[in-house]
């Protein structure tokens, strides 16, 4: 089955710097890629995510990009403000009726 | 607000109680999931239903059972509940099958078990 590595797991940055958040996957037939925030006691909320024939994919300072030869993706994040503090799951699924499998979390800290 | 709703939100058990989650979405997705959330390891699948009338197992379903009651209801039952089920649950639901949508998440059921 499809295995999701994540890297780093804790990473802090200055107010205003840019974070970016590794993950490689294992499954060469996986197809989607989302990435989830979890704020403090809360679910993860969905914030971007990236298909198979996509490279790169931008929402205001948020970006995520795909090396499918590679099999590794990264979320970017410009201009880092403190509420972007959370904790940042990569994903990857292929889109049949399987679940998304989970890579195990990124704490970013934004320090103001 | 649509949406994922879990209840309880907080539960303590003792070793050998059992106990069902709830979680009903308000959202008409076909698919729904239970994942648990520990420290360092992510979020583990436990059980999912693609459709109503079917379930299957995740990742972790060992101590757990699942009810897909109807199209909004999905719940996860604990039939002897042991300390290492102590963990964060979260429900999730998804508009089809594949999750190429994204899901919605509940806001989680913190589990104790002592």
């Amino acid at each position: 089955g499809e295995n999701v590595e994540q890297h780093p797991s804790t990473l802090s940055v200055q107010e205003g710097d840019s974070a970016v958040i590794k993950c490689t996957y294992s499954d060469s037939a996986s197809n989607y890629f989302p990435w989830y925030k979890q704020e403090l006691g809360k679910g993860p909320q969905l914030i971007i995510d990236i298909r198979s024939n996509v490279g790169e994919k931008k929402d205001q300072r948020i970006a995520v990009t795909l090396n499918k030869t590679a099999k590794h993706f990264s979320l970017h994040i410009t201009e880092t403000q403190p509420e972007d503090s959370a904790v940042y799951f990569c994903a990857a699924s292929y889109s049949g009726n399987t679940p998304l499998v989970f890579g195990k979390g990124t704490r970013l800290s934004v320090i103001a | 607000n649509a949406g994922v709703t879990q209840t309880p939100k907080f539960q303590v058990l003792k070793t050998g109680q059992s106990m069902t989650l709830q979680c009903a979405q308000d959202m008409n997705h076909n698919s729904m999931y239970w994942y648990r959330q520990d420290p360092g390891m992510g979020l583990r699948l436990i059980y999912y239903s693609a459709s109503e009338g079917t379930t299957d197992k995740g990742e972790v379903p060992n101590g757990y059972n699942v009810s897909r009651l109807n199209k909004r209801e999905f719940s996860l039952r604990l039939e002897s509940a042991a300390p290492s089920q102590t963990s964060v649950y979260f429900c999730a639901s998804s508009e089809h099958g594949a999750p190429i949508y994204g899901y919605t998440f509940g806001s989680g059921t913190r589990l104790t078990v002592v």
